[in-house]
């Protein structure tokens, strides 16, 4: 089973404020990446990274920032959060010599983000 | 990226056997077939993946046409534990300079009734 956890699991803060969601892995996989998920609706990449130091936005624009300085670790940051912030935050991570076809990705459990 | 079409929603009762058609009329030559599982408040956990032809696991079977613009996803003898969003993706094996993205679309929702 695979090791990927993101925190906090759940989060309700005011407008304005900066957050930080974390998502660390213990697999050592260099690729890692963030969607976002509202209720009922497809995940859309906002982030990915092919390793530490890369970093690189996904198909949905996103006003969060991500960081990989380390390869199991791969935050995301809102500089000031917005209600239309509001939404489930899933990270991923991958890896190309797994025994499957092609790069089966790992989520972790995800962050519920509640913006007032 | 290819994209994918499956029905937005399925209903079952337990024992039954389900099967989740999805059409992929773009898939390109080098994308391989993946279907993931989601339940509410967790992220997507694999199912199974296939190229062409059947492929069976302890979970599910692949059922791959030869022309590949179909896939269906067959889960024998469901039970309440099986509700949940089923999704089908098509990506390529993301070896290289490739990310192997993959486009999770809404999914289907089944949903096993007792």
């Amino acid at each position: 089973e695979a090791d990927i956890y993101q925190t906090p699991r759940y989060l309700v803060i005011g407008t304005g404020k900066k957050i930080t969601l974390e998502c660390s892995q213990t697999m050592g996989h260099d690729k890692m990446y963030w969607y976002q998920q509202d209720p009922g609706m497809e995940l859309h990449l906002i982030h990915y990274s092919y390793g530490v130091n890369s970093t690189e936005k996904g198909d949905l624009s996103s006003e969060s920032t991500v960081s990989r300085i380390r390869t199991e670790h791969f935050p995301l940051t809102l500089e000031s959060a917005r209600p239309s912030h509001t939404s489930q935050y899933l990270c991923a991570s991958s890896d190309p010599s797994g025994e499957y076809l092609t790069d089966t990705q790992y989520f972790g459990p995800g962050t519920r983000l509640t913006v007032l | 990226l290819a994209k994918t079409t499956q029905p937005i929603s399925m209903d079952s009762y337990e024992g039954q056997e389900v099967n989740i058609t999805c059409s992929h009329n773009n898939i390109a030559t080098n994308d391989y077939i993946t279907w993931y599982q989601q339940f509410p408040s967790q992220g997507p956990r694999f199912i199974i993946q296939g190229y062409k032809t059947k492929v069976t696991n302890e979970v599910a079977s692949l059922f791959i046409p030869a022309d590949r613009k179909s896939s269906t996803l067959s889960l024998p003898r469901v039970s309440l534990s099986d509700t949940a969003v089923y999704y089908c993706l098509v990506g390529d094996d993301g070896r290289g300079s490739t990310l192997g993205r993959l486009y999770f679309g809404r999914g289907t929702q089944l949903t096993v009734w007792p």
